[in-house]
């Protein structure tokens, strides 16, 4: 049973413009959410997250938005730049009972120049 | 610079012929995970040190075990590789935080696992 969905396997965005990736949880315990990065050959990389106390968490060009009543979380990348271009993965965890992260099976993004 | 290394960063073996995959870390962290991962899927964690102490995920072959000499070293040994173990496997490490939180996981490059 996947806890993390990723329901759009690939997502392509012409450059400048805004990258939403969607990211949906069926646990409701879930307290933190994490997006992850990955490049082609290199391990992911943490890019931002988000508590459960917030609905929304802002870093330069990325934004993560919560919507608990919704189970659904999104990362919104603006302007999108090529460099862009990655797997992005969103991870969950229920970080008040000390539980695993959890991983959905990612979105890769192409930005197009 | 503080990083997670993987090595060898592809490995080929046999079916059935043991193999071990490493990963050290610079960062002094005192939790080390282990992930596979298959092609579009999530990685799945298989286990975790908390320094000394082993946790292994429930649904994780007996064909998987792990060590740990030390904080900066962490081994995967597969005992007896089948076709499906090919795979993508990943390290990562985190410090913990009060209240028995993790922080943020930071993950080496892969090994890439090809099984004959």
């Amino acid at each position: 049973d996947q806890q993390v969905k990723q329901n759009s396997p690939s997502l392509s965005v012409q450059e400048g413009r805004i990258s939403i990736l969607n990211c949906d949880y069926t646990n409701s315990m879930f307290d933190y959410f994490l997006w992850y990065k990955k490049y082609p050959a290199e391990g992911p990389t943490f890019l931002i997250s988000i508590s459960s106390i917030k609905d929304k968490n802002e870093d330069g060009r990325f934004t993560v938005f919560l919507n608990k009543s919704a189970k659904h979380l999104s990362l919104h990348i603006v302007p999108s730049q090529p460099g862009d271009s990655a797997v992005y993965f969103c991870a969950a965890s229920a970080r008040t009972s000390y539980d695993k992260v959890i991983f959905g099976p990612g979105t890769s993004l192409s930005v197009i120049p | 610079d503080a990083m997670v290394i993987q090595n060898p960063r592809y490995q080929v073996t046999q079916f059935g012929k043991p193999v071990t995959l490493s990963c050290s870390q610079t960062l002094n962290h005192n939790v080390m995970y282990w992930y596979q991962q298959k092609s579009s899927q999530a990685p799945k964690l298989l286990f975790h040190y908390y320094d000394k102490d082993f946790n292994n995920e429930a649904d994780t072959p007996d064909n998987f075990q792990s060590r740990r000499p030390n904080t900066s070293f962490c081994f995967l040994d597969i005992r007896s590789p089948g076709l499906g173990d090919a795979a993508m496997y990943l390290c990562a490490t985190s410090r913990d935080l009060a209240g028995g939180n993790t922080d943020t996981q930071y993950f080496g490059p892969g090994t890439r696992l090809t099984v004959l």
